[in-house]
């Protein structure tokens, strides 16, 4: 079946312009992670989700992000006033009950703050 | 905290060498270890992952020993192929952790020529 979809894959957006980030997780998978990957780093984990609700908040670096998953399947990122430092490629992640530990990742968004 | 340290790169090696990448961790509890590769274009992919100490993760011709007396997860293949290239990340589940947070190590760029 379809894996992980994102989209747009790449954004460019000025400073404190607002962006949102589009997750398609692999259908009937329960869990739902985003994390930052900035240039030449590991993925750093952003939050969590387990179907619509968010168990997890803890890696989101300001009150200028925002994650959502209303239906338990679509999530969205939301990335308010970006600013320079937000350049990065954002991932998402699903993973299903029976394997929790094994995720699966999107190709990216790869956003450039100008 | 939890972290993941890995050998610095790029790594460039020749066709059928043997290729070793080196993983420490520092983590509460017993953690969860994992290799994940990200091949030229494509997503984040597991490679191989370990749950317990002296388990032997393997995939694709790659092995990765859970060492806990040394904390350590090296990656380690006999005979590398060009179709090797890529970049690597060995990444941890703390121990306890419901849910499959991911922390990764910065990655390792690994090139094989012909």
């Amino acid at each position: 079946g379809a894996g992980v979809s994102q989209s747009p894959r790449y954004k460019v957006a000025k400073r404190g312009q607002d962006v949102a980030l589009r997750c398609d997780p692999i259908s009937g998978h329960v869990s739902l992670f985003w994390y930052q990957q900035a240039l030449g780093q590991g993925p750093e984990f952003l939050t969590y989700f387990q179907n619509e609700a968010q168990l997890d908040k803890s890696g989101l670096p300001s009150d200028r992000f925002f994650a959502e998953r209303p239906e338990g399947s679509v999530s969205t990122l939301k990335i308010q006033r970006t600013q320079q430092e937000d350049s990065a490629v954002y991932l998402c992640a699903s993973s299903s009950p029976g394997a929790r530990y094994e995720q699966y990742f999107g190709p990216g968004t790869r956003l450039t703050v100008t | 905290g939890n972290s993941v340290t890995q050998m610095e790169g790029p790594v460039t090696l020749s066709e059928e060498a043997f290729l070793t990448i080196n993983c420490t961790y520092t983590a509460t509890g017993y953690p969860s270890l994992f290799w994940y590769v990200q091949y030229p274009g494509e997503g984040l992919q597991l490679l191989l992952k370990a749950t317990k100490a002296d388990d032997k993760g393997s995939n694709k011709g790659f092995e990765a020993t859970y060492r806990k007396e040394t904390t350590s997860f090296h990656l380690e293949k006999g005979s590398v192929q060009v179709s090797d290239s890529a970049v690597y990340f060995c990444a941890l589940v703390a121990g306890g952790t419901s849910y499959g947070k991911l922390t990764f190590g910065q990655g390792t760029i690994l090139t094989v020529h012909p």
